[in-house]
Formats: structure tokens, sequence, C-alpha cells
């Protein structure tokens, strides 16, 4: 049983450009949360998907949008990249809104900005 | 004031040694308590949730919920160098999908 994929594993990108980050969630599961987890820090809530719909977002910019398919893929999209913007990014999928007790986490993209 | 504050540490302990791991919140209306391990270079993965106040025991991992003083705690009895890794509180309010962590701490276990 496949777990949480996120793809690509590691990105660079110049600032300013934008990016676009897949995560596909564990087998069973339609809902989708994203976290940002800076070096050294904590990851941060960017925004949860559920039936194709954005649910909740943590303090995150407009720079930051996403996407759920049909087949609970979610796409997480930066635009006018920052430095600031260099961390792992993190997918975590989990059957139904709530259940954060039950929720996976993939092993993420490591976005560098240059 | 961060919502949840936790020791960044490094904390190096020799095998064998039991180990505490702290975190402290400010939000009473904390409801789950969950403790994450992550290897570097890998997601979080979670070790035990607790809801409400109150201990859980799995094996050699034990948590620990005190709302009146809002501090949970994890030990790890007989620590292992496999247990090296980043130990990450994290909290919910209602299960409703947002998870707040706190910084994390860096553990090592001495062979």
């Amino acid at each position: 049983d496949a777990g949480v994929t996120q793809s690509p594993t590691h990105l660079i990108k110049t600032r300013g450009q934008q990016v676009t980050l897949r995560c596909s969630p564990k087998s069973g599961h339609d809902t989708v949360s994203w976290y940002q987890q800076a070096l050294g820090q904590g990851p941060q809530f960017i925004f949860q998907y559920y039936e194709e719909e954005e649910r909740q977002r943590g303090n995150f910019p407009d720079r930051f949008s996403g996407h759920q398919f049909p087949n609970y893929s979610s796409e997480l999209n930066v635009n006018a990249l920052l430095l600031g913007d260099s961390a792992l990014y993190l997918c975590a999928s989990s059957l139904g809104q709530g259940r954060t007790t039950e929720a996976f986490f993939g092993q993420g993209t490591r976005l560098t900005v240059v | 004031q961060k919502e949840v504050e936790q020791d960044p540490g490094p904390l190096s302990v020799p095998e064998g040694a039991i180990v505490s791991l702290n975190c402290t919140y400010s939000n009473s209306a904390f409801q789950y308590f969950m403790w994450y391990r992550q290897y570097s270079r890998k997601g979080p993965e979670l070790l035990m949730y607790t809801y409400s106040s109150g201990n859980k025991e799995d094996g050699r991992f034990t948590a620990q919920v005190d709302k009146s003083s809002k501090y949970i705690s994890l030990f790890i009895r007989d620590s292992q160098p496999s247990d090296s890794a980043t130990y990450l509180c994290a909290m919910d309010y209602n299960q409703g999908g947002k998870l707040i962590f706190g910084q994390g701490t860096e553990l090592s276990v001495k062979p």
C-alpha cells in the first residue's frame, strides 16, 4: 500500500519564478493538507483541500495556491518566489476533513530558491 | 508568543537513558496532542496522540498531557540509537485538520 507520495523530491528555482509541487494521498484518503517546514522549524499549515475545495487556510499570502483533483491528488503552486520560500514542503493526507490524528505525511519536496 | 513552544535542543543522551521531551502551549482550546518523529530528510511520522489530559503508553514511549499547566511530555525509556531524530509536538483544537507544531527537539542517542 503506497503511502503519501510527493514529487519532485528536490527542486531549485530562481527568485521570482513560479513552482508547482504535487501530492498523491495514501490510498483511501480524500483530504490533503500542505505544510511548509523551514530549516530548524516545525511545519506550518498552509491549507487543506477536501472535495476539491480549499477548506482551511493558514497565515500564508495569496502567492500560495492549490488545487485538488477528482482522484484526490493535489498541487501546491507558489508564485513570485522569494528566498524565504526555501523550505521543505510537506503533504499530509487523511480520510475525511477531520481525523488529524490519523494523518499521514509524505517525505516532502525540498525547495531551494536562489 | 508562539502558540506552541518546544526546546529545540539538541539533546544528546547515552544509549539506555530515559529521555524527556516537553512542549508548552498557550491556547487552552487545544484538545488533541500529538508527538511526531522526523528522521533527517523524511516526513514526520506519528508516534502517539492523546485526547485531553492524561497519560498514554505504547511500548517504550509514554505521552503525558497536563492541561492545567498547558504542558505536554514524551518519555522514551531505554533509548536506542535508532531513536535519534527530531521530535515534534503538535496540537489541534477539534481534529479540524490544522495542526499547530512546536519547533522540534533534535535528539541524539549515543551507543
